[in-house]
């Protein structure tokens, strides 16, 4: 079975750091780019980071609210994607999903259940 | 950056109607990229339409998507108690990846 299962949310205070972990199994994840979204609590779906497969160099994308601040990685050997997430915001809190895709006019098919960060004093 | 924006916000209907929630992007996509998602209170998003018009593995067939440039539908022909969720439109063409704002869609 196809999963992907995300880990190591936890309450922070506002600019501490946090490390995210997307685990993948069922699936060759080294031939995958994973996406990491985020939801904050009764919004919307926001769009966090995205990193492609080693093939394609492991480019990195961000979105305008984390650049500078979140590191998106991967360890193919393990299976595992991380968002390293420094200098944390309250507005930073939400539940945090990983997803993959593998072609670039493939959907978000496959989420993991999320992780929740709150950031707050 | 595409800006999607769903209309209604809410909406209200009984199991057996008919549900017509629209998707309308700030400049003309690619109809490849446009998708459809399901939410439920304390669940992850789940792909109901992909390419503005595919239902995904195991989607009923009375979910439909449509359209194309600016402007996207997803319809539920027949509605069942357990579609009553909130809905997102989702543009997956490049980054950013932006969601609309969601249609809750309520009994």
């Amino acid at each position: 079975e196809v999963q992907l299962v995300e880990s190591g949310g936890a309450l922070v205070q506002p600019g501490r750091s946090l490390r995210l972990s997307c685990t993948g199994s069922g699936f060759d994840f080294d031939d995958f780019s994973i996406i990491w979204f985020r939801q904050a609590p009764g919004r919307g779906l926001e769009w966090v980071a995205f990193i492609g497969t080693k093939g394609d160099g492991e480019t990195t994308e961000y979105a305008a609210s984390v650049k500078g601040r979140f590191t998106i990685s991967r360890d193919d050997s393990k299976s595992i994607a991380y968002l390293q997430m420094n200098r944390l915001k309250t507005d930073d809190t939400a539940l945090y999903y990983c997803t993959r895709r593998e072609y670039p006019r493939d959907p978000f098919g496959i989420w993991g259940q999320g992780t929740v960060v709150t950031v707050s004093s | 950056e595409i800006v999607l924006t769903q209309s209604p916000g809410t909406l209200s209907l009984s199991p057996g109607e008919r549900a017509s929630l629209s998707c309308r992007a700030s400049q003309s996509v690619s109809s490849t990229y446009l998708a459809w998602f399901q939410q439920k209170p304390g669940q992850a998003p789940r792909l109901l339409i992909f390419g503005a018009s595919h239902r995904a593995t195991g989607v009923p067939h009375r979910f439909s998507g449509s359209g194309s440039a600016t402007d996207f539908t997803l319809t539920i022909s027949r509605l069942e108690p357990e579609d009553f969720a909130v809905y997102f439109c989702h543009h997956y063409g490049g980054s950013p990846y932006t969601f609309g704002q969601g249609t809750k869609l309520e009994i």
